[in-house]
């Protein structure tokens, strides 16, 4: 089966710049997805096709994926973008895979 | 952007099977191509794909969960559904539905709001 790793937690200050790492194997291959998640609410889109931004999305948030992992960006970190963020990626015969999710805190 | 909305028996014991329906408004299931989705997540724990439909009845399965897991549509209802046979307390989760694009490659959105379903006895 095909793994996806992320760091469980991420600790930034206010208007600093978060990165939450995504890696797995030869991943730069694939495409991959970044959602946000709020406590006790479900998940969010914020990028897709690592580097494009759905609607609605602040332009704060980026992605980059390239070798082995990818990149979730958070410039100007604010308190509003503290949640769990998962990074998502397809591989056969595996099918859909999630990472395991990291808690970003904003402090 | 269209919504999705689970319902379903939240409360089950072993054995039994699960249950569970993801209505769909804004656009219709049984055309284009997006695929419908199941996505589950244990408490305080990560996201795991269960798998998703196509329009015309297609589906793929998270390999783990193949032989227990049903997804199918109801295009006259707009709406589709999840039976998985056989459940344990490990089965125990909320249970988001989403809309899925991009083929092969599938990302997910929107989300419904989850429903939780406990397995105990």
């Amino acid at each position: 089966s095909y793994d996806l790793t992320q760091p469980p937690s991420v600790s930034v200050s206010p208007g600093q710049t978060a990165s939450i790492t995504c890696s797995g194997d030869k991943l730069g291959d694939k495409y991959t997805f970044w959602y946000q998640q709020k406590p006790g609410q479900s998940p969010v889109l914020v990028v897709y096709r690592d580097t494009k931004r759905p609607s609605g999305i602040s332009e704060r948030f980026s992605g980059s994926n390239s070798g082995n992992t990818a990149t979730l960006t958070i410039t100007g970190t604010q308190t509003m973008d503290e949640a769990d963020y998962y990074c998502q990626a397809w591989d056969s015969p595996s099918g859909v895979v999630f990472g395991g999710g990291t808690r970003l805190t904003v402090l | 952007q269209p919504q999705l909305q689970e319902s379903g028996s939240g409360l089950l014991k072993p054995s039994q099977t699960m249950s569970l329906t993801c209505a769909v408004s804004g656009v219709s299931v049984g055309s284009g191509t997006y695929s419908w989705s199941w996505i589950r997540q244990p408490p305080g724990k990560g996201l795991q794909w269960i798998g998703y439909v196509f329009p015309g009845g297609v589906t793929y399965y998270n390999p783990s969960l193949k032989s227990r897991a049903t997804i199918s549509l109801d295009t006259s209802e707009n709406r589709f559904s999840l039976e998985l046979t056989s459940v344990t307390a490990a089965d125990t989760a909320v249970y988001f539905c989403a809309r899925g694009d991009g083929l092969g490659e599938t990302w997910f959105d929107p989300w419904g709001h989850g429903i939780l379903v406990t397995v105990s006895s």
